[in-house]
C-alpha cells in the first residue's frame, strides 16, 4: 500500500517552459489537493478535487491548471512558469469523511 | 476557516513533555481541531484530531477547555526524532471546508539531548 505517491520528485525548470506534477492515490479517497510549501512557510492550497472529473480553487490558484480525470489520479500543471513557482509542492488526499488528510512525500520544483 | 495563532518556535529535552498551545478565538461550531507534523523534507503527518474536552492516542494528547477558543497539543517524554514543524487547524471536516484548508506557519520544535 503506496498511499500518495508524487512524481518527479525533482525537477528544474526554465521560464516559460511547462511541465506536469502527478499525484497517485491508492486509498480510493474521494478528496485530492494540491499545496505549495515555500522556504520557512506553512502550506497553501492551489487547487482541489472533491471527486473524479471535478476541480475548485484554493488559495494561490493562478498560474496552475489541475486535471481529475480517474479518481486515482490528480494532475498539476504549469502552462509557462515563472521563479516564483520555485518551492514544494505536495498532494494530499482525503476520504471525505474523516479529517484525516494523507500527504506524498513532495516535488521540489526550481524555475530559473 | 477559523484562523490560528501558535508559537513561532519551542525548545526542549529529550524527556520532557511539550505543550503547544493554538489560539483560535472565532472557532466555528462545526469546527474540529487537527495537529499535524512535518519533518523537513516530509510531508505533513496527521497527529490528532479532536472537537472538545481531552483526545488521547498513542502519540499524544489534545487538551480542548469548554470555550474551545484554545488547544494544547502535549508531546509526553519527547525524543530527538520529535523535531519537526507542528502545524494547528482549525475548520470543519474536508467534505465541508473545500477551499479552506490553509495550514499556518506552524511551531517549530526542537528537542534537544
Amino acid at each position: 500500500n503506496a498511499g500518495v505517491t508524487q512524481t518527479p520528485k525533482f525537477r528544474v525548470l526554465k521560464t516559460g517552459q511547462s511541465m506536469t506534477l502527478l499525484c497517485a492515490q491508492d486509498m480510493n479517497h474521494e478528496y485530492m489537493y494540491w499545496y505549495r510549501q515555500d522556504p520557512g512557510m506553512g502550506l497553501r492550497l492551489i487547487h482541489y478535487s472533491v471527486g473524479e472529473g471535478t476541480t475548485a480553487k484554493g488559495e494561490v490558484p493562478d498560474g496552475y491548471n489541475v486535471s481529475r480525470l480517474k479518481k486515482q489520479n490528480f494532475l498539476l500543471g504549469l502552462e509557462s512558469a515563472a521563479p516564483s513557482q520555485t518551492s514544494v509542492y505536495f498532494c494530499a488526499s482525503n476520504n471525505g469523511v474523516e479529517g484525516e488528510l494523507f500527504f506524498g512525500e513532495g516535488s521540489r520544483l526550481t524555475v530559473l | 476557516l477559523a484562523k490560528t495563532t501558535q508559537p513561532i518556535s519551542m525548545d526542549s529535552y529529550e524527556g520532557q513533555e511539550v505543550n503547544i498551545t493554538c489560539s483560535h478565538n472565532n472557532i466555528a461550531t462545526n469546527d474540529y481541531i487537527t495537529w499535524y507534523q512535518q519533518f523537513p523534507s516530509q510531508g505533513p503527518r496527521f497527529i490528532i484530531q479532536g472537537y472538545k474536552t481531552k483526545v488521547t492516542n498513542e502519540v499524544a494528547s489534545l487538551f480542548i477547555p469548554a470555550d474551545r477558543k484554545s488547544s494544547t497539543l502535549s508531546l509526553p517524554r519527547v525524543s530527538l526524532s520529535d523535531t519537526a514543524v507542528y502545524y494547528c487547524l482549525v475548520g470543519d471536516r474536508p467534505k465541508a471546508a473545500g477551499n479552506k484548508l490553509t495550514f499556518g506557519g506552524g511551531t517549530r520544535v526542537l528537542v534537544k539531548p
